[in-house]
């Protein structure tokens, strides 16, 4: 079965360091998602991309946070710098049309210290 | 905004027991409507969906009707396993705007006793 793929599965960093997290989407997922996950909440929505355009990033903190998705394919999300508030499960997901759901990564779990 | 109320969990049942997670929503449009469920340490899985009004979804002995009337989407089992211990998701996808914006609940969490 195809999977969303994600990396890496765990990350510690120091608060004021960047980090980065990659996606790779299900082949011929033309969304994908990115989405933060507070311990003990609901996912919420930091950017969307349709192919290489952003579609909505209205809750992207746009002041430490930037995503990509250059060829219309993998992405890569990145923090910097990384502050204590950050830390958290960030997920990805890609879907084929919005009406067949998301199919979801295993996602990174990123702790600041 | 668009938005989705869950019932407060944990809900704690028993082997066998007949399972409600209530499910509300609040759209602008005609959404499609998801339960997703999250097992510890992994990402969401997709549970069931349902794409218009009187529609139900049905997965692994799950299922949850789409009531426009209501606006609920209640996710049942009629005999929980152990197994089914997680957090539960539910979510739409609504289209007004132009573009689908997904939004999910807070989260229900199910632990199943033997």
């Amino acid at each position: 079965e195809a999977e969303v793929a994600q990396s890496p599965r765990y990350k510690i960093t120091e608060k004021s360091q960047a980090v980065a997290f990659w996606c790779d989407p299900i082949s011929g997922h033309a969304t994908l998602y990115w989405y933060r996950q507070i311990l003990g909440q609901g996912p919420e929505l930091l950017v969307q991309f349709q192919d290489e355009s952003v579609v909505d990033d209205s809750q992207l903190p746009k002041d430490r946070f930037s995503a990509e998705r250059l060829k219309g394919v993998d992405s890569t999300l990145k923090i910097q710098p990384a502050e204590l508030g950050d830390s958290a499960m960030y997920l990805c997901a890609s879907s084929l049309a919005e009406d067949y759901g998301y199919t979801f990564g295993s996602g990174t779990r990123l702790t600041v210290v | 905004g668009d938005s989705v109320t869950q019932m407060e969990g944990p809900v704690t049942l028993s082997e066998e027991a007949f399972l409600t997670i209530n499910c509300t929503y609040t759209a602008t449009g005609y959404p499609s409507l998801f339960w997703y469920v999250q097992y510890p340490g992994e990402g969401l899985q997709l549970l069931l969906k349902a794409t218009k009004a009187d529609d139900k979804g049905s997965n692994k002995g799950f299922e949850a009707t789409y009531r426009k009337e209501t606006t609920s989407f209640h996710l049942e089992k009629g005999s929980v396993q152990v197994s089914d211990s997680a957090v539960y998701f539910c979510a739409l996808s609504d289209a007004s705007g132009g573009s689908y914006i997904p939004t999910f609940g807070r989260g229900t969490s199910l632990i199943v006793h033997p």
